[in-house]
């Protein structure tokens, strides 16, 4: 079935550095776009960045800009977040999620969803 | 950016009865780039409606989305005990793609 895992997540201080994976199956992951959108415990959701299907397009969210960096490999079925410079307000689920329609633009909605992994950025 | 802002924050309502959430955008939301998700704790968040009024693949038709440019709406036409969870909107026609705060849907 189709399917999303998200692993690489952990507790680092501030100011370090990791990469969070997610690991795709159960479609042709190299025609969808793909975002990370993140949340915070016990709060909503935040739209974190996107890449197209071929990585040619990519947006991030102001607050991370400079600091994440998302990138995919297609022939690894596998979507990428490195986070950088990390601070507190970066501590978080990070959930990677499918867009909904083939090819398309990567203005879309989210159909499939991870269950996410958890980042918490220590002092 | 365009700020969504949902209301009511909390919408106490019992089995069987009719849910309506809004969500209004600090601007017109281009092409109808509308979602309305649904998240229960511990879960990930679940597709509803896109495009402001279409339902996702499985979705039961007691939920329906409408509105345009600033204003949307989700109806739940009649609550069903798994139905109380928290809802988000989501405006996907510019970046960044934020996200509403969410209404929580309880058990009254």
């Amino acid at each position: 079935q189709v399917q999303l895992v998200e692993s690489g997540g952990g507790v680092v201080q501030s100011g370090r550095s990791l990469t969070l994976s997610c690991a795709a199956s159960g479609f042709t992951f190299s025609t969808y776009g793909m975002h990370w959108v993140r949340q915070a415990p016990g709060k909503g959701l935040e739209w974190v960045a996107v890449i197209s299907h071929d990585g040619s397009d990519i947006f991030y969210v102001d607050s991370v800009r400079g600091r994440f960096t998302i990138s995919r490999d297609n022939s690894k079925n596998t979507l990428y977040l490195q986070v950088s410079s990390l601070r507190a307000e970066d501590t978080a689920v990070y959930l990677c999620a499918k867009a909904l329609t083939y090819g398309a633009h990567v203005r879309d909605a989210f159909d499939i969803w991870g269950q996410g992994t958890m980042v918490t950025v220590s002092s | 950016e365009i700020v969504l802002t949902q209301s009511p924050g909390t919408l106490s309502l019992s089995p069987g009865e009719r849910a309506t959430l809004s969500c209004r955008a600090s601007q017109s939301v281009s092409g109808s780039y509308l979602a309305w998700y649904q998240q229960k704790p511990g879960q990930a968040p679940r597709l509803l409606i896109y495009g402001a009024s279409s339902r996702a693949a499985g979705i039961s038709d007691r939920f329906s989305g409408s509105g345009s440019g600033t204003d949307f709406t989700l109806t739940i036409s009649r609550l069903e005990p798994e139905d109380f969870a928290v809802y988000y909107c989501q405006q996907y026609g510019s970046s960044p793609f934020t996200f509403g705060p969410g209404t929580k849907v309880d058990i009254k």
